[in-house]
């Protein structure tokens, strides 16, 4: 059981924008800020949004993420299908004194 | 480029115990935080251990009292002892850097450790 809760998966056509939820509490995402990974079949995960908000260099703006309260979000417009991957959230949990995941999304573009 | 490079997984009988490496290069290994990460086969990402540049320690719950997190910075290796294994231990372990203020900014390939007799 995840500490952080995300939906086990979601989908969306080429072109359309989807968003894929995470869900903590006031001690994790209330708190602190929240990142985002993208994990391509068979490869290691690799950073997708960091501090909330920001995009590494070399991530396409297609990909944005927001927070508000205990519950962030990932955003992907004009979803392509080198998209199709599965993504987990993380923030630091302040009453747990650990890094914590969500359970991760798996997204299909069909 | 940043390159993390892990190595000394395989497998181990339940109570055994194993280390793993992680070679860094491309970057300042000093001036870096860095973590170990672990994926059970076909679920999700765990975090199992961080390091502060100053040599601060912190471990899951899961782990703690039977995982070692160290780093040589003369050889630039960040290394997890790891005693007493359980079947649940067995995953794939990533070495990840941290960021400026975030965390995991870069995962090696990972180590496939396997804990059955």
């Amino acid at each position: 059981q995840s500490v952080l809760t995300q939906p086990p998966s979601a989908s969306g056509t080429p072109g359309q924008r989807v968003t894929i939820s995470c869900s903590g509490s006031s001690s994790s995402i209330g708190t602190n800020t929240v990142n985002w990974y993208q994990q391509l079949p068979g490869t290691a995960p690799k950073l997708l949004i960091y501090s909330t908000t920001q995009r590494p260099s070399g991530v396409p703006d297609r990909f944005s993420a927001s927070k508000s309260g205990t519950s962030a979000s990932l955003a992907i417009s004009g979803l392509q299908s080198e998209d199709e991957a599965d993504y987990f959230c993380a923030s630091w949990d302040d009453s747990l004194n650990a890094w914590v995941f969500g359970g991760g999304t798996k997204l299909t573009v069909l | 480029e940043v390159q993390l490079l892990e190595s000394g997984g395989g497998l181990v009988q339940p109570g055994g115990s194993l280390r793993l490496s992680c070679a860094a290069s491309g970057f300042t290994f000093r001036s870096n935080a860095m973590s170990w990460v672990r994926q059970p086969p076909g679920k999700g990402l765990e975090w199992v251990s961080y390091i502060t540049t100053s040599g601060d320690t912190y471990y899951a719950d899961s782990v703690k009292g039977r995982f070692t997190i160290s780093r040589d910075t003369s050889k630039n290796t960040l290394y997890l002892q790891m005693n007493s294994l359980r079947a649940d231990d067995t995953a794939v372990y990533y070495c990840t850097k941290d960021g400026s203020g975030w965390p995991f900014d870069s995962w090696g390939q990972g180590t496939l450790v396997t804990v059955s007799s």
